[in-house]
């Protein structure tokens, strides 16, 4: 089963301009984690925040995590076309194993 | 670094076939998992190894199995193949602890 839903489903834009990503979750977690995935390809990490974090910047991503509200933003700051992708949310580890729990994804599109 | 390779790209196989899918771990990497990741949905944990011991598996049936070998690499065996196992399988690897997974491009597979 899914543990988040990211908000929204999909996203158009144009370069330049700030993209934002939310997500949400259901049970209570150690970190949460940031993925982008091209063209149904393998996934790559962006960024991951820890449960005591409240936000975390990695060049033009900045993520906030609201563990009271359960939820998370994604933020891409001057977007490029290079950035249109999917780009899901995962939380974790749960118990004694590293597993993570994937949202259900938010595609960007980047119009040049 | 190497990253996480896998093997093959692409694959098809008829319903009640048995598929064998490889994975290389990224170096250093003591934990692998896999992922299974329908159409348009976010990955789904299928299991993890970790010092070739199973440490933890998702909501699939026993006809999914895995191995890991010495040297952290891993396979995935499905049989007995259903036509709803159609979807891209990921493989990642991590170190022990709070980390981020490095994700191979992953195995196709299409069952017809």
């Amino acid at each position: 089963s899914q543990q988040g839903e990211e908000d929204p489903q999909a996203l158009s834009i144009q370069e330049g301009e700030n993209a934002t990503m939310n997500c949400s979750y259901k049970t209570s977690i150690n970190n949460l984690q940031w993925y982008r995935q091209n063209s149904g390809r393998g996934l790559v990490h962006l960024i991951l925040i820890r449960s005591n974090e409240r936000e975390k910047h990695s060049g033009r991503l900045r993520v906030t995590l609201d563990t009271s509200k359960k939820s998370s933003s994604l933020l891409i700051t001057a977007s490029r076309a290079a950035d249109t992708a999917s780009y899901f949310c995962a939380t974790g580890p749960y118990g004694a194993t590293n597993k993570l729990i994937f949202g259900t994804g938010t595609l960007l599109a980047v119009q040049p | 670094e190497t990253g996480v390779t896998q093997s093959p790209t692409h694959l098809i196989k008829t319903r009640g076939q048995q598929v064998t899918l490889r994975c290389s771990s990224q170096s250093g990497h003591n934990t692998v998992s896999w992922y299974q990741q329908a159409l348009g949905q976010g990955p789904q944990f299928i299991f993890q190894y970790y010092r070739e011991e199973e440490n933890g598996r998702g909501n699939f049936p026993p006809r999914f199995s895995g191995l890991q070998f010495p040297n952290y690499s891993s396979e995935l065996n499905v049989n007995a193949l259903e036509l709803d196992d159609s979807a891209l399988y990921l493989c990642a690897s991590s170190p022990v602890g709070d980390y981020g997974y490095t994700f191979g491009s992953g195995t196709r597979l299409t069952v017809v």
